[in-house]
């Protein structure tokens, strides 16, 4: 278990639709990244928050957002669906930001889009 | 970010070592060699991470070529919970963002 949980564990919806996915990061640590897995793509970073604040940007499409909450949580909001996003979207954290900082991965959420 | 090349598919036996290279010939003086890897159905779990020293820790050993252009992972007895996706990854030490950014790392299989 590596402290960092994640919800949904499944969602299954149609295109078009829009989904929250929702993670709460390791006790203490400030940074929160997105990544999405899919077949074709691998495992790709989509953004990171930082204490509240956005830190970096991947590979995130203009239909997908999110934010980090006071209280540490992150969401990631998925719009306007299509059957290409259906993948498997997982979370991490990090004590801080910095880059050898180790990440703890959530279990991560598959989303389907039908 | 450098580029690393990892074999696609390595196979092992049960409690023998494996030994996991990855090639970084375009590593920077500030990159870190970070290793992670993937069980089935599961989010990626880190194992090791080094700059420039070899590095021991209770999952794995990190070895570091003296120049820095390639590493080895090192499984010092394989159980079947070590079958996984591996991932090697540099990390620039500068950057004051931390983003991972996977390849396709290598397929490990272990035998009983």
């Amino acid at each position: 278990d590596s402290g960092v949980t994640q919800t949904p564990k499944h969602l299954i919806t149609a295109t078009g639709q829009r989904v929250t996915l929702r993670c709460s990061p390791r006790s203490g640590d400030l940074s929160v990244y997105w990544y999405q897995q899919s077949l074709d793509q691998g495992l790709q970073f989509l953004i990171q928050y930082y204490n509240g604040e956005e830190r970096a940007k991947g590979n995130i499409l203009e239909r997908f957002s999110a934010q980090q909450f006071p209280d540490l949580h992150s969401e990631l909001n998925l719009s306007s669906l299509e059957l290409g996003d259906s993948a498997l979207y997982f979370c991490a954290s990090s004590a801080t930001g910095l880059s050898y900082n180790e990440q703890f991965f959530g279990p991560g959420t598959r989303l389907t889009v039908l | 970010d450098a580029k690393t090349t990892q074999p696609n598919s390595m196979e092992s036996n049960e409690e023998e070592p494996v030994h996991l290279p990855c090639n970084h010939s375009t590593i920077s003086g500030t990159d870190y060699i970070h290793w992670y890897r993937q069980l089935p159905s599961q989010g990626p779990e880190y194992v090791i991470h080094g700059l420039t020293s070899n590095v021991n820790n209770r999952m794995a050993s990190l070895a570091i070529a003296e120049d820095r252009k390639s590493s080895t992972l090192i499984l010092h007895r394989a159980t079947l919970r070590d079958a996984a996706v591996y991932y090697c990854i540099l990390r620039d030490g500068r950057t004051s963002y931390g983003k991972l950014t996977f390849g396709q790392g290598t397929i490990l299989t272990v035998h009983p």
